[in-house]
């Protein structure tokens, strides 16, 4: 079975702090995908990535994926009350036609 | 448009009735499509994808079931409900590598 950890499984700071979440696994994936969910409804896509090393920035958020292309970290800059959500990371093996996903980071950003 | 389609967005059931959750997507023909459940605002467990019309690949062992009767409608089934078939189910579409997909609205269960 191919899992994805992540971590911090809970994670409540306050507004204007730095933070970074983890998504871990022993297996190689072909990309890694991060999405972020709000309550009631379905997860949004945030980036992908398919590149070892490879580093993307969407505003305050920066995603990595691992050299070996095994793990994933995103970070946030100085963040908001609206950071608050629950963020997924997922990955894919080559020609499996799904995705794994983690169990999910809880996010909260007290004002 | 990637718009994705599911109803009834709530659903409270008793125990032993059936169900039926419907997904129609728009957008490219011949589209990979998912249904995945979540309990409690926790990770996403995938219960069964589709290739192709009358392709289901079922990854849960269960009393659920999928059906794809058309290229762009996928429906999740259900003979008799049990109380651990609550929660969140979600209908997500998918280029054909996979590496990316869309989420629906989602449903809610309720089964009591």
């Amino acid at each position: 079975t191919q899992l994805l950890e992540q971590s911090p499984q809970f994670l409540s700071i306050q507004e204007g702090e730095n933070l970074t979440v983890y998504c871990n696994s022993s297996s190689v994936f072909s990309s890694l995908q991060w999405y972020r969910q709000e309550p009631g409804e379905g997860p949004v896509l945030l980036v992908t990535v398919v590149t070892g090393g490879e580093v993307k920035k969407l505003k305050r958020l920066t995603f990595q994926f691992g050299d070996a292309r095994k793990d994933s970290s995103l970070h946030i800059t100085a963040a908001q009350p609206g950071d608050t959500g629950l963020y997924l990371c997922a990955g894919d093996h080559q020609g499996a036609q799904k995705l794994v996903f983690g169990q999910g980071t809880r996010l909260t950003i007290n004002p | 448009s990637q718009t994705i389609h599911q109803w009834p967005a709530t659903l409270v059931q008793p125990v032993g009735s059936p169900l039926s959750l419907e997904c129609t997507v728009e957008g490219t023909s011949n589209p990979n499509l998912y249904w995945y459940r979540q309990a409690a605002g926790r990770g996403l467990q995938l219960l069964f994808y589709s290739v192709g019309i009358g392709q289901i690949s079922s990854e849960v062992p269960q009393n659920l079931s999928a059906s794809r009767p058309q290229d762009r409608q996928f429906i999740l089934s259900s003979k008799k409900l049990l109380l651990s078939d609550s929660g969140f189910y979600l209908c997500a579409r998918g280029d054909r590598s996979g590496n990316t997909i869309y989420f629906g609205e989602g449903s809610w269960l309720t089964v009591v």
